[in-house]
């Protein structure tokens, strides 16, 4: 079983449109989480964390789930420029210096 | 906003060779790692490094790989006899209260 699995995609919505992530880990060990989003050739870059409350930035609502060991990410209002890969990461070790799990990610097209 | 730097940003290199990779890792940050993500897949951990050691490596990082810190600023990654099969975008990353990446080097062995 993968370690972080998603699924890969494309996600093809039009601008406006609501769209939802899914993600699952298989280590229940897992102690922190977030998404990344990597834009194409180029590194990740944090998105923003994930929480067991949820929390929510801007357009973006990130949700846990630890007893089915499951992570969501729900993007609003999509812009074109949200067109990128969302990667789901989990850590084991400290959420700050332990090393990054990561999914393969989830492609979004947003188109106009 | 402080950044982490590699380089070279494109690398080509011929199959049995020898390669380093160099980044600048965040001068306040302890922790240093590299990442590889192969086209098409998914970026995979290669191995931290803290206080001057390795503080945890992956299966991937065998003894073709070596990492080294040798002065206060740099932070390599060696890859000896290189294979086809790394080819891949290498990640240096540096981590204090929050991982900060690099822009990576486009490694092609040819």
């Amino acid at each position: 079983r993968k370690e972080v699995e998603q699924d890969p995609g494309p996600f093809n919505v039009p601008e406006g449109a609501t769209v939802a992530f899914n993600c699952t880990y298989s280590n229940s060990a897992s102690q922190s989480f977030f998404w990344y989003r990597q834009d194409c050739r180029k590194e990740p870059k944090l998105l923003m964390s994930v929480y067991s409350s949820g929390n929510e930035d801007g357009r973006f609502t990130a949700q846990l789930n630890r007893a089915s060991q499951y992570i969501s990410l729900l993007i609003r209002d999509s812009k074109l420029s949200d067109s990128a890969t969302y990667l789901c990461v989990v850590t084991v070790g400290s959420s700050n210096t332990g090393k990054l799990i990561f999914g393969q990610g989830t492609t979004l097209q947003v188109k106009p | 906003e402080p950044e982490v730097t590699q380089t070279p940003s494109h690398q080509v290199t011929q199959m049995g060779q020898e390669v380093i990779l160099r980044c600048v890792p965040i001068s306040n940050h302890l922790y240093f790692y590299w990442y590889r993500q192969i086209l098409g897949q998914k970026v995979e951990f290669l191995v931290s490094f803290y206080n001057n050691e390795i503080s945890e490596k992956s299966e991937i990082f065998d003894d073709q790989f070596s990492v080294e810190r040798p002065d206060g600023s740099n932070f390599t990654l060696k890859i000896r006899s290189t294979k086809l099969e790394d080819s891949a975008m290498y990640f240096c990353a540096s981590s204090e209260a929050g991982y900060t990446f690099g822009s990576g080097t486009r490694l092609t062995v040819v």
